[in-house]
């Protein structure tokens, strides 16, 4: 079965360093993968997803992704937090043989403190 | 607007009582998906139905029922035999047209047992 690693449960950087929240997966053939943002006692937004398109990917609030084969990751960056950036990351994955519907797999997380 | 509602928002159960979680949808999605979250784990999926009257078990099915009686509504039941309940859970539905789409997620339902 597919499967997410989020290395890393807690990262905290000063506000406008770069943010570098990391994710690796585990499968031969490269799969679709999604970032989430979840903020305290909410449901999950969608920040970006890698369906092969193209291996940068541009997403909201500034985040983007890059997707490097040899690697099998995609971690997610920000070249300046803000403080609105505090929150739980969630990186997901899809087998890319699978109907559009299918389940994903979702990483641990890894929440995001944003000091001053 | 279109969007997902989970309802309620905080519920409370006695040990030994079933009660049962509202997510609506109306965003015309054929899939529909329960998780439950805890603390350091992640999202676990616990149900998920990909068309009417159709679902399947996901990981972690035990302790727990659904329906899926019209396309709009996915109802989650946490019966007595869920030996530990108390955790957060989140409806999602996901069009089913295209080639990969995301899932959208509701506000969800915080469930603790007394």
């Amino acid at each position: 079965a597919q499967s997410v690693t989020q290395l890393g449960s807690h990262v905290s950087v000063s506000e406008g360093a770069l943010v570098l929240l990391r994710c690796n997966y585990s499968s031969s053939v490269p799969p679709y993968l999604f970032w989430y943002v979840q903020y305290p006692n909410q449901g999950l937004q969608l920040l970006l997803k890698y369906t092969s398109a193209a291996t940068l990917v541009k997403g909201i609030n500034g985040f983007e992704a890059e997707f490097k084969k040899s690697e099998t990751s995609f971690h997610l960056t920000k070249p300046s937090a803000h403080m609105s950036d505090a929150a739980e990351y969630f990186c997901a994955v899809r087998p890319v043989n699978t109907g559009t519907a299918s389940k994903l797999t979702f990483g641990t997380g890894t929440r995001l403190q944003v000091t001053l | 607007d279109g969007g997902i509602t989970q309802s309620p928002k905080y519920l409370f159960r006695k040990e030994g009582q079933n009660v049962t979680l509202s997510c609506e949808q109306n965003l015309n999605h054929d899939a529909m998906y329960w998780y439950r979250q805890d603390p350091g784990q992640g999202l676990r999926l616990i149900y998920y139905s990909q068309i009417v009257n159709d679902f399947q078990k996901g990981d972690i099915a035990e302790g727990y029922s659904v329906s899926r009686e019209k396309k709009e509504s996915f109802p989650l039941t946490v019966t007595s035999a869920q030996k530990n309940p108390t955790a957060f859970y989140l409806c999602a539905s996901c069009y089913s047209g295209g080639t990969v789409n995301e899932q959208f997620f509701g506000p969800g339902t915080r469930l603790t047992v007394l």
